[in-house]
């Protein structure tokens, strides 16, 4: 059984479309995120999502919102997709808030905005 | 801002010998470091973490790490190298209020075994 499993895993579209990313953990985790990982393989923290609080990366553009439908679910919506969004964005989760700092990945989802 | 500092994007290193990957913290009163490895088109795994208690902790797999205050480092070492280590290894911290505002990533380290 996959932990954290995300989809699709590829990822390609033309700029000014819409998509979304889909993520799941059968954990029991409480505690959710996004990372982005650009070209050169810098990961940054996009949100985290923890008994309802979002947290917000603020240099994240608002054209991407996260969605959580119940505690095991944290989906990536990315409204008007620009070249720039190309990226493997990463899900994860941890237990506790994330304090003993051990994150759970996914596999990641590459995304090519063309 | 926090921020965790890895010089060495890549390291080549021949098989059989050992290694060290450079991470640097900035500091603060209250941080957790980790090292995270990436394998080839995989997500992230936890190699090891330090939280308190003995500086130098160890993974399953032979690599161990030290944290050192006073230099603000918590490099990652391993004596001997086999090709199954080639792959991308972040360095992260979380500072003191972090939790849900996830770790900070150095930029990684390419670590590329030659036979």
């Amino acid at each position: 059984d996959t932990a954290v499993s995300q989809t699709p895993k590829y990822l390609v579209t033309q700029m000014g479309n819409d998509k979304s990313i889909k993520c799941e953990q059968n954990l029991g985790h409480d505690t959710m995120y996004w990372y982005k990982q650009d070209s050169k393989k810098f990961l940054k923290i996009m949100f985290s999502y923890n008994n309802k609080e979002l947290i917000i990366n603020e240099t994240v553009p608002n054209r991407f919102s996260p969605k959580s439908p119940d505690k095991a679910h944290l989906n990536l919506h990315i409204n008007s997709l620009e070249l720039g969004d190309s990226a493997v964005y990463f899900c994860a989760s941890s237990q506790a808030g994330g304090y003993t700092g051990e994150l759970f990945f996914g596999e990641g989802s590459r995304l090519t905005v063309l | 801002a926090q921020s965790v500092t890895q010089l060495d994007s890549q390291v080549p290193v021949f098989e059989e010998a050992p290694v060290e990957l450079r991470c640097n913290y900035s500091s603060s009163v209250s941080v957790y470091l980790f090292w995270y490895v990436q394998y080839p088109n995989q997500g992230l795994q936890l190699l090891l973490k330090y939280l308190s208690g003995s500086t130098l902790v160890e993974s399953i797999n032979g690599f161990e790490a030290e944290f050192n205050k006073s230099q603000t480092s918590f490099h990652l070492r391993k004596p001997s190298v086999h090709i199954s280590d080639t792959a991308e290894y972040f360095c992260a911290a979380m500072y003191s209020g972090g939790g849900a505002d996830g770790l900070t990533f150095g930029k990684g380290t390419h670590l590329i075994i030659q036979p």
